[in-house]
């Protein structure tokens, strides 16, 4: 069956970088295109970008003004998402989530809860 | 890139009857038969229980069933139960090939 596990929970500075990792298995890793949406505590669920793992192309929401880069390691069925200069408005759940046909969001990560604090 | 709008909440007794709308424009929601619908309950991930306007995966119950009619999409919910209690997320393609979910809407069972 499928699995999406995610690294654990980050505390950061304001200013500071992060980098979450999803690990995924159950299922031919380069055949699907991989997202990552966000939830802010108590607020709606925000799509940040996808990753289309087979040739490395990448999309991102404008929201996040070039602050997002999502990469793939193929080898090890690995993904990453790095958040850069990080504001408190930036703390979040983090989820990992795979593309099922071309549209919808079949298979998501636990979740990782980024903390962004002084 | 603005939220689709979902009225913030809902509600209605056990057997009833309640729908969602979902409305966007026509570089989303309008021009493309790609809208999903998530289900969340508090403190887990969120779960599809509608993709492509109308189609349920399987192990979804047919009490779910969604519809769309230019720029807004609908999620209606049949024989309301006591578990259907959560947020309710819409979720469309867009024709920059991005994505957008809607503001949520949280269904409460009377």
């Amino acid at each position: 069956q499928v699995h999406l596990v995610q690294s654990g929970a980050e505390v950061k500075m304001p200013g500071a970088s992060v980098k979450i990792s999803c690990k995924a298995s159950g299922y031919i890793f380069t055949t699907y295109t991989m997202h990552w949406v966000r939830q802010a505590p108590g607020q709606r669920l925000e799509w940040m970008g996808w990753n289309k793992v087979a040739n490395g192309n990448t999309g991102y929401s404008q929201n996040f003004h070039g602050r997002v880069t999502l990469t793939s390691d193929t080898s090890a069925s690995m993904l990453y998402m790095e958040l850069t200069s990080l504001t408190f408005e930036d703390t979040a759940i983090y989820y990992c989530v795979r593309g099922g046909g071309f549209s919808w969001f079949d298979f998501w990560g636990q979740g990782t809860l980024v903390t962004v604090s002084s | 890139q603005s939220a689709l709008t979902q009225p913030p909440s809902v509600s209605g007794s056990p057997g009833q009857s309640v729908t969602i709308s979902c409305t966007g424009t026509t570089s989303d929601v309008g021009s493309y038969n790609r809208v999903s619908w998530y289900q969340q309950s508090p403190g887990t991930a969120p779960k599809v229980i509608i993709y492509e306007v109308s189609n349920r995966p399987s192990g979804v119950p047919d009490r779910f069933s969604g519809s769309k009619s230019g720029n807004t999409a609908s999620l209606t919910i049949s024989g309301l139960q006591a578990g259907d209690e959560a947020d309710y997320y819409c979720c469309s393609y867009r024709s920059d090939i991005t994505y957008v979910f809607g503001s949520g809407t949280k269904v409460t069972v009377l």
